[in-house]
């Protein structure tokens, strides 16, 4: 069965610093892998896929991705962490040759000045 | 940039009552999509929609659920006879022509069944 696993309930970083939030999966065939962010009151915003080709990606707000299939990881990362990044971050994939996503339990990221 | 939009943000029902919740995909898009988040839990696929039938639905989407494209523009979901379970946030998503294409989702209702 496809699954996504995120470890962390929630992250804590200082502003500057750089961040990772961890996400696991377990597909069968090729995964199609997503990070979208969720602010409060609001919907899942697409952040970044990797589909095919580098296993680093990038995407929105000087987010970026590493695919790693030895390891059937797709870490978030960013280089330096803002405040105004503090949100739900929420792992996707999709396989399987079907379009719907499985979404991980998602990750708090709390980023402090 | 184009959006998904939802309506109403917020919805309250009475058990036993039938509820229709309302999406506006982004124009271009064909594939559109249901799911739910019941609080505190992770979010879940309820249904998809192509060319104007399911093309997949989850084991949640039984027979109380059903979906309609009325229009060229709308796509609603129909709870039909609500139980207090049904209560949680949808988000409707829409996604373009090519499977690699981002599903990108609206701010959701909120339903909330008394």
């Amino acid at each position: 069965a496809q699954s996504v696993a995120q470890p962390e309930d929630q992250v804590n970083v200082a502003e500057g610093n750089p961040l990772t939030v961890k996400c696991t999966y377990s597909v069968s065939g090729n995964p199609y892998l997503f990070w979208y962010v969720q602010y409060p009151n609001r919907g899942l915003q697409f952040l970044l896929k990797y589909i095919t080709g580098d296993n680093l990606v990038k995407g929105s707000y000087g987010f970026e991705a590493e695919f790693n299939k030895s390891q059937t990881s797709f870490h978030l990362k960013k280089p330096s962490a803002l405040v105004s990044d503090s949100a739900l971050y929420f792992c996707a994939v999709r396989a399987g040759g079907y379009n719907k996503l499985i979404f991980g339990a998602g990750t708090r990221l709390a980023v402090h000045p | 940039e184009p959006e998904v939009t939802q309506t109403p943000s917020h919805q309250v029902t009475q058990m036993g009552q039938e509820v229709i919740l309302r999406c506006v995909p982004i124009s271009n898009h064909l594939y559109f999509y249901w799911y739910r988040q019941i609080l505190g839990q992770k979010v879940e696929f309820l249904v998809s929609f192509y060319n104007n039938e399911i093309s997949e639905k989850s084991e949640i989407f039984d027979d109380q659920f059903s979906v309609e494209r009325p229009d060229g523009s709308n796509f609603t979901l129909k709870i039909r006879s609500t139980k207090l379970e049904d209560s949680a946030m949808y988000f409707c998503a829409s996604s373009g022509e090519t499977d690699n294409q981002p599903q990108h989702f609206g701010d959701g209702t909120r339903l909330s069944i008394l």
